[in-house]
């Protein structure tokens, strides 16, 4: 069964402080990783998909990379307004998506 | 086109109720995606349609559960006699046959409170 595991739950940063989150998956037939960053009350907003292992994305100051087995972003010197959930989600042989249960980020000025 | 459109935002009802939510995804997006998302976890998947077809349900879906995208554009999830486990948000999302660079586009939810 396809799953998806993000760590930590929680983060809490000061502004300026690099750092990772970590997003571990088993999938059969992976057709895409995909971020996504979600905002109170509000649905999740796409960041990125990757595809095959190596891959790299970089969106401001958020980079993703894939592993055959894990993904991380990598958020260089954050901004208050970069808290948010930030949710990893599979593509696998169906079509639906499978998301973590995200990893929620907290950014003090 | 502004993104995927969800309504009622909100919707309190009380349990053995019928509510029904709709979205209006991109008009160019011929699939559509209902979602269940509940505090503290990701969202959850429901059903999906390709154009008017239903194609997929989670077996979280129970038969109290039903959707419907009648021509192939908006679509409708009718949740009947509602119990409290149903209180959650029901995002919507939309996309092109798959997905791709644009991931699958959200809305903002309908969030569903059952007192």
């Amino acid at each position: 069964e396809d799953q998806v595991t993000q760590s930590p739950e929680a983060l809490r940063l000061q502004e300026g402080e690099s750092s990772s989150l970590n997003c571990s998956y088993t999938v059969s037939g992976l057709r895409g990783l995909f971020w996504y960053r979600q905002d109170p009350g509000k649905g999740p907003e796409f960041l990125f998909t990757l595809y095959s292992a190596g891959e790299e994305k970089e969106k401001e100051r958020l980079k993703a990379t894939l592993t055959k087995k894990e993904s991380f972003l990598h958020i260089t010197a954050p901004k208050p307004e970069d808290s948010a959930t930030y949710l990893c989600a599979v593509q696998g042989a169906t079509n639906k998506l499978i998301f973590g249960t995200g990893t929620l980020l907290a950014v003090q000025p | 086109d502004t993104g995927v459109s969800q309504d009622p935002r909100h919707k309190i009802t009380k349990r053995g109720q019928n509510v029904t939510f709709r979205c209006d995804p991109i008009s160019e997006h011929n699939r559509l995606y209902w979602y269940r998302q509940t505090l503290g976890q990701g969202p959850e998947f429901l059903t999906y349609f390709q154009n008017e077809a239903q194609l997929e349900k989670s077996r979280l879906l129970s038969d109290r559960f039903s959707a419907e995208r009648p021509k192939g554009s908006f679509s409708t999830l009718e949740i009947q006699r509602t119990e409290q486990g149903d209180s959650a948000m029901y995002l919507c999302a939309s996309s092109n046959a798959g997905a791709g660079d644009g991931g699958y586009t959200f809305g903002s939810g309908t969030r569903l409170t059952v007192v």
